[in-house]
């Protein structure tokens, strides 16, 4: 059964870089028709999609935080990772990876697979 | 603001039926296919709908969905307690070349 788990530092400094990883387990990163991405939810707020990457390096982002996004994929690892710069107290959030099927033109696309979620605070 | 609007309350007694409502735009649920997820209280999200009105695999058939035109809801019939939890839409937009939530409804069941 596929399962995904994210790691990285729980408390971030205001301007500082977040950067969590999300690994993989029970199946592969390279499936076709398949993305990861992240997803997070602030406290007592709803979700907010992030970004998306498919294995071959194609990526999508949330216009919104396109400008201080990043993501990225080990294959060699199962891995896929976020880069969130110059971060604020909005970021403050629980991230969570998560696997989506997707179509080529995106008509079928949905998350199917998430983790636990990781929880990340902005504050010096 | 979400770009997809959904109701951001419901209720119901137990057995009852409630529907929760998804609206969007030509971009989003216009174009493609509209999913449900569930959150109960202090867990991740779980896919309960997908594709407009398909049910992953040990989700119960008292959760059903519907699309029409850039409009989309929920439908949970014989309501039970453990059904008491976060209900969000979502889709691809298009437009912004991402995936849309709507701002969750909250379920109670009196």
């Amino acid at each position: 059964q596929l399962q995904l788990l994210e790691s990285g530092p729980g408390l971030v400094k205001p301007s500082e870089t977040l950067s969590l990883t999300c690994t993989v387990s029970g199946g592969s990163i390279s499936s076709s028709n398949y993305y990861w991405g992240w997803i997070r939810q602030p406290p007592g707020k709803g979700l907010e999609w992030i970004a998306n990457i498919y294995y071959s390096g194609s990526t999508n982002y949330n216009p919104s935080l396109k400008s201080r996004v990043s993501i990225s994929v080990d294959t060699s690892k199962n891995q896929f990772s976020l880069r969130l710069t110059s971060v604020t107290a909005a970021d403050t959030a629980v991230y969570y990876c998560a696997r989506s099927y997707g179509s080529n033109n995106y008509y079928y696309y949905y998350i199917d697979v998430w983790g636990k979620g990781t929880t990340v605070t902005v504050s010096s | 603001q979400s770009v997809l609007t959904q109701p951001p309350s419901a209720s119901g007694t137990p057995g009852q039926r409630v529907t929760i409502s998804c609206s969007g735009s030509s971009s989003n649920i216009g174009s493609n296919t509209v999913n449900w997820y569930q959150q109960l209280p202090g867990v991740a999200p779980k896919l309960l709908i997908y594709s407009n009105y398909q049910r992953p695999s040990g989700v119960p058939d008292r959760f059903s969905g519907s699309k029409s035109g850039t409009s989309a809801s929920l439908a949970i019939s014989g309501l039970q307690s453990e059904d008491e939890a976060d209900y969000y839409c979502g889709a691809w937009d298009d437009s912004l070349n991402g995936v849309v939530f709507g701002g969750g409804t909250k379920l109670a069941v009196l």
